[in-house]
């Protein structure tokens, strides 16, 4: 099993959809937990923070279980410039380690 | 305003070259890593380090050394390239274990 899994999709949607993305971990010590936004060719650049207690910034929601070890990130009225890819971090408590998933593909279309 | 710097963003190497791939942070960041990505794999950790002089594996580190002298660097070699290695390779940094990490533009690695 991965240490973090994600539907890779792709998810093809119209502009102003919401659309919904899991992700689930193994490790139940992993303290912090991030959703990337990774454009294509390009570096991974933070979208959010997750929090125990949920936490939304402007269209974008993100979710934590940890009785059930799983993440959702929720992105509302979806606009053609959120297409990119979207990875599910989890980080290992005190090394700094970033463990990925692989990520899953929103393509939002006319 | 430079934050994570790779060099260099692109490089071909022949089988059995070997190379640095350099990267830097001005953060006063702790923590370092890099990954590699490659289609349909995500992006997986080769080597981390937690602070000057000290560093570790990570999930694919085969074929890959790594060294941390001062806080600011951490090259990571190649010894001898394989066309396995072709791939594209990003330096992440952090302030602590919990905060976000910011990753270096990448570059982009194809061994022939």
């Amino acid at each position: 099993r991965k240490e973090v899994e994600q539907d890779p999709g792709p998810f093809n949607v119209p502009e102003g959809a919401t659309v919904a993305f899991n992700c689930t971990y193994s490790n139940s010590a992993s303290q912090s937990f991030f959703w990337y936004r990774q454009d294509c060719r390009k570096e991974p650049k933070l979208l959010m923070s997750v929090y125990s207690s949920g936490n939304e910034d402007g269209r974008f929601t993100a979710q934590l279980n940890r009785a059930s070890q799983y993440i959702s990130l929720l992105i509302r009225d979806s606009k053609l410039s959120d297409s990119a890819t979207y990875l599910c971090v989890v980080k290992i408590p005190n090394t700094g380690k970033l463990i990925f998933g692989q990520g899953t593909t929103l393509q939002v279309k006319p | 305003n430079a934050g994570v710097t790779q060099t260099p963003k692109f490089q071909v190497l022949k089988t059995g070259q070997s190379m640095t791939l350099q990267c830097a942070q001005d953060m006063n960041h702790e923590y370092m890593s890099w990954y590699r990505q490659d289609p349909g794999m995500g992006l997986r950790l080769i080597h981390y380090s937690v602070g000057a002089g000290i560093t570790d594996q990570g999930e694919v580190p085969n074929g890959y050394n790594v060294s941390r002298s001062t806080t600011e660097d951490f090259p990571l070699r190649l010894l001898s390239a394989a066309p396995s290695q072709t791939s594209v390779y990003f330096c992440a940094s952090s302030y602590s274990t919990q905060d976000k990490a910011f990753f270096g533009q990448g570059t982009r690695l194809t061994v022939v």
